[in-house]
């Protein structure tokens, strides 16, 4: 089966600009994961999807970052206006159910922010 | 909240032999999951094992296995006979159990990593 697809892989912006990144999750699978992965730190989870409902959002700096999931399948999380801070790999994982215990993890997306 | 801490931020082994790296958490709850993930340079999260906190067997899959000390909350992980393709980011993670009460129990909450260097 093919596995969680993510794009861009990489991506540099200047700060104050916006980009978003794109998640294709296992087909079939009905929760989906952002994590944010700050260098030298383990991932931390942003936001939780289950089908088109968020579940935890509560990580989510909201007055930048926004995620949907239409439709249940793919998703798509921007960052508008990007900081310094915000450079980092951000990590893509779907799971069967919330009641599943494992995540399987897309490539990332390593973003700069000069 | 749940935490997890990695104390080593680089261990490094020789190849065949033997390395462990150490992981404690901190967490209220009765029953869990812990699971060690590594990280090649890909990037890409591959699980390497998981212990649910209810089994007092320690889990074991081909040369990787755990000391999970529940009472200490300690989880270490033992990789035996080192290969140069173990070399990697490894991540020590907790997760709720579901119906431990609460809405979202599908997070991973991750440690900081170590590093494993392993030399020929």
């Amino acid at each position: 089966e093919a596995g969680v697809a993510q794009s861009p892989r990489y991506k540099i912006i200047e700060k104050r600009q916006s980009v978003a990144f794109w998640c294709n999750p296992i087909s079939g699978h009905a929760t989906l994961y952002w994590y944010q992965q700050i260098l030298g730190q383990g991932p931390k989870l942003l936001i939780q999807f289950q089908n088109n409902g968020v579940v935890d959002d509560s990580q989510l700096p909201k007055d930048r970052f926004s995620a949907e999931r239409l439709k249940g399948v793919d998703s798509t999380l921007k960052i508008q206006p990007a900081k310094l801070e915000d450079s980092a790999v951000y990590l893509c994982a779907s799971s069967r159910g919330q009641g599943d215990y494992e995540q399987y993890f897309g490539p990332g997306t390593r973003l700069t922010v000069t | 909240a749940q935490t997890v801490t990695q104390s080593q931020p680089e261990m490094s082994v020789q190849e065949a032999e033997t390395v462990t790296l150490s992981c404690t958490y901190d967490t209220s709850e009765s029953d869990y999951y812990l699971f060690w993930y590594k990280q090649p340079p890909s990037r890409q999260m591959i699980l390497v094992i998981r212990q649910e906190a209810y089994k007092q067997q320690n889990a074991t899959e081909n040369r990787f296995s755990v000391n999970f000390q529940k009472a200490a909350k300690s989880f270490s992980l033992k990789i035996s006979d080192s290969q140069l393709g173990d070399a990697a980011m490894y991540f020590c993670a907790y997760r709720r159990l579901p119906g431990a009460g609460g809405t979202s129990y599908g997070k991973l909450t991750f440690g900081q990593g170590t590093i494993l260097t392993v030399h020929p």
